[in-house]
């Protein structure tokens, strides 16, 4: 039983390259999360999934995508990278439902632009 | 939106000290979880309370929910426990909202 898993590990790019990060969780949770840390600061929600097929913009959506693949997996897509987006950026899954909601952290991806 | 204070912001102890660290929230909750997030940026969870008092070992948490605040305590602090340690709480969509965290150093 693996959690949430985060791919890849760590990132450097160049302004306006794009880039995907891949999360998978093997909890069969149905909510999952997209957040990013920047240096001193908790998370913030940037995009999150209810529900297979279902995403909704968090606190800071601009400049990313993401896509619900499947109940298991929820990338999220940098289109034209920049400096601002250098961050640490987590993914997180639960089970959604009232009253049992706890979130699941992965191990986060270190993202650097230039 | 709803707001989520910690204190003390930093809190430097020696080894085998013990700590309280407080989470104050501006409305009301249906829960409650502390984090800790390693020197290695891992985000580890340590409690999900949405009211009442549970124990792990060294730490334990309390969530008073009607007066809107939670206190995680940190007994004989080790060299392990340094970090800073998060608490969150769910907005009216069921989304966290994170503090900005109490960072702990322990010294030897």
């Amino acid at each position: 039983n693996a959690g949430v898993t985060q791919t890849p590990k760590f990132q450097v790019l160049k302004t306006g390259q794009s880039m995907t990060l891949q999360c998978a969780q093997d909890m069969n949770h149905n909510s999952m999360y997209w957040y990013r840390q920047d240096p001193g600061m908790g998370l913030r929600l940037i995009y999150y999934s209810a529900s297979e097929g279902t995403t909704d913009k968090g606190e800071v959506p601009n400049g990313y995508n993401v896509s619900r693949l499947n109940k298991r997996e929820f990338s999220l897509r940098l289109e034209s990278a920049a400096p601002s987006q250098t961050s640490v950026y987590f993914c997180a899954s639960s089970h959604g439902t009232s009253g049992n909601n706890e979130q699941f952290f992965g191990p986060g991806t270190r993202l650097t632009v230039l | 939106g709803i707001q989520v204070e910690q204190s003390p912001p930093d809190l430097i102890l020696q080894e085998g000290a013990n700590s309280t660290l407080r989470c104050n929230f501006s409305d009301s909750v249906n829960n409650l979880q502390w984090f800790h997030q390693n020197p290695w940026g891992q985000l580890i969870n340590l409690f999900y309370i949405p009211s009442g008092t549970k124990q792990n070992g060294r730490l334990s948490a309390t969530t008073v929910a009607t007066e809107r605040y939670s206190l995680l305590y940190i007994s004989s602090s080790q060299t392990t426990d340094s970090g800073v340690y998060f608490c969150a709480v769910p907005d009216n969509t069921d989304k966290l909202i994170f503090g900005t965290g109490t960072r702990l150093q322990v010294f030897p």
